[in-house]
């Protein structure tokens, strides 16, 4: 069975960086015919693609995002991971990651639990 | 960037009833590239439906889902007590993947 699971600081300071890690149980990220997204999802609001890395290093990220963003893979781990830098409030949300099916650009089959990041002084 | 407009916002009804969803593209998605997950309150989204109509591993058979180019529909033909929730779209045919705002079925 495929398991996600976030982990990382739940509380970070404006301006800051938010730093971010998914294990992966049951799937190995170096696996062809997936991707490994991060999702996220303010409170009460909808869901935001962030981006995704492939086992080679390859990344795609959302343009809305993608000047403070890196997404990263450490496959001696079967982890990846997630760097949002000069975070503001606007950044607080649950943070999800996601195995993506490589299929057109990708749809999401497996999450984790997600994990709440709190962007305040 | 392909915004997807879900409606209704939200959907009141009863157990038993039929649930139809619709879910808009602004502009016509790849190979019916369109993906419905289910969120309950406190959860992350579970995949329901791909590819527009194929139901995933483990979904029931009531719910089914239909479309293509810029219109999609997703179906529950009798909801049942756990169906009630909250349900979004995703276009996977062109990135950035974006998702629609969501359709919250309550009873």
């Amino acid at each position: 069975q495929v398991r996600l699971q976030e982990s990382g600081p739940g509380l970070v300071k404006p301006s800051q960086t938010l730093s971010l890690t998914c294990t992966v149980s049951g799937d190995s990220v170096r696996s062809g015919g997936s991707y490994w997204s991060w999702i996220r999802q303010p409170a009460g609001k909808g869901l935001e693609w962030i981006g995704r890395i492939y086992a080679s290093g390859s990344t795609n990220y959302n343009p809305s995002l993608k000047s403070r963003v890196t997404i990263s893979v450490d496959t001696s781990k079967n982890q990846f991971s997630l760097i949002l830098s000069s975070v503001t409030a606007a950044d607080t949300a649950v943070y999800s990651c996601a195995r993506t099916v490589w299929f057109g650009e990708g749809y999401f089959d497996y999450w984790g639990q997600g994990t709440l990041v709190t962007v305040s002084s | 960037e392909i915004v997807l407009t879900q409606s209704p916002g939200t959907l009141s009804l009863s157990p038993g009833d039929r649930a139809t969803l619709s879910c808009r593209a602004s502009q016509s998605v790849r190979s019916s590239y369109l993906a419905w997950y289910q969120q309950k309150p406190g959860q992350t989204p579970r995949l329901l439906i791909y590819g527009a109509s194929t139901r995933a591993s483990g979904i029931s058979d009531r719910f089914s889902g239909s479309g293509s180019g810029t219109d999609f529909t997703l179906t529950i033909s009798r909801l049942e007590p756990e169906d009630f929730a909250v349900y979004y779209c995703q276009q996977y045919g062109s990135s950035p993947l974006t998702f629609g705002g969501g359709t919250k079925v309550e009873i």
